[in-house]
């Protein structure tokens, strides 16, 4: 079935970096553009970021832009979310999900909790 | 990127219906029909049940539904059940590969 699994999250201090990933199966991940969807706790949703299905299209949340690379590794059936210069506002479970023609999001993976503190 | 405008919450009885509204502008919902609406129950993932406006997903309940006026859209659940009760969000594509949420509602069924 289709799957997106996250991983990489964890604590990171302000100001420092870190690269979360999302691996996908159960389809072909290189016909499909991918997204990263945040939550910080207690919060809404909040999109991230957009990479196309050949990797010639990215973009960005103007609160990330600058900051956040998102990029994507086809034979790995990846797609990556480098956070660079991160803050404390940046806390939030990140989600990736499959972007379906129509400009949907579905599935969706369980989440990666990205915490910045101190 | 301003998020797009729905109500903090909304409730309702088993059995009744209620409507979820969802307010952009000509940037995001005026112009297409790429609205999508997204359940969330408390610690879970979110999961599709509408998408282009008024499309539902297989598997999805025919008790939900959705529709655009103008720069509003609106998702309506009949027949309320208990486990409808969860957060609901809706979202556009803007333009040029962004989207845009809306601040979700809290559904509570009483």
């Amino acid at each position: 079935q289709v799957q997106l699994v996250e991983s990489g999250g964890g604590v990171v201090q302000p100001g420092r970096a870190l690269t979360i990933s999302c691996t996908a199966s159960g389809f072909t991940f290189g016909s499909y553009g991918m997204q990263w969807v945040r939550q910080a706790p207690g919060k809404g949703l909040e999109w991230v970021a957009f990479i196309s299905y050949d990797g010639s299209e990215r973009a960005y949340a103007d609160s990330v832009k600058g900051r956040f690379t998102v990029s994507r590794h086809d034979s790995k059936n990846t797609v990556y979310l480098q956070m660079n210069g991160l803050r404390n506002e940046d806390t939030a479970v990140y989600f990736c999900a499959r972007v379906r023609t129509s400009y949907y999001f579905d599935p969706w993976g369980q989440g990666t909790l990205v915490t910045v503190s101190s | 990127q301003s998020a797009l405008t729905q109500p903090a919450s909304v409730s309702g009885s088993p059995g009744q219906s209620i409507t979820i509204s969802c307010t952009g502008s000509t940037r995001d919902i005026g112009s297409d029909n790429t609205v999508s609406w997204y359940q969330q129950h408390p610690g879970k993932v979110p999961r599709l049940i509408i998408y282009e406006v008024s499309e539902r997903p297989s598997g999805v309940s025919n008790r939900f539904s959705g529709s655009k006026s103008g720069n509003t859209a609106s998702l309506t659940i009949s027949g309320l059940q208990t486990e409808d009760e969860a957060d609901y969000y809706c979202c556009s594509y803007v333009d040029i590969d962004t989207w845009v949420f809306g601040g979700g509602t809290k559904l509570t069924v009483l």
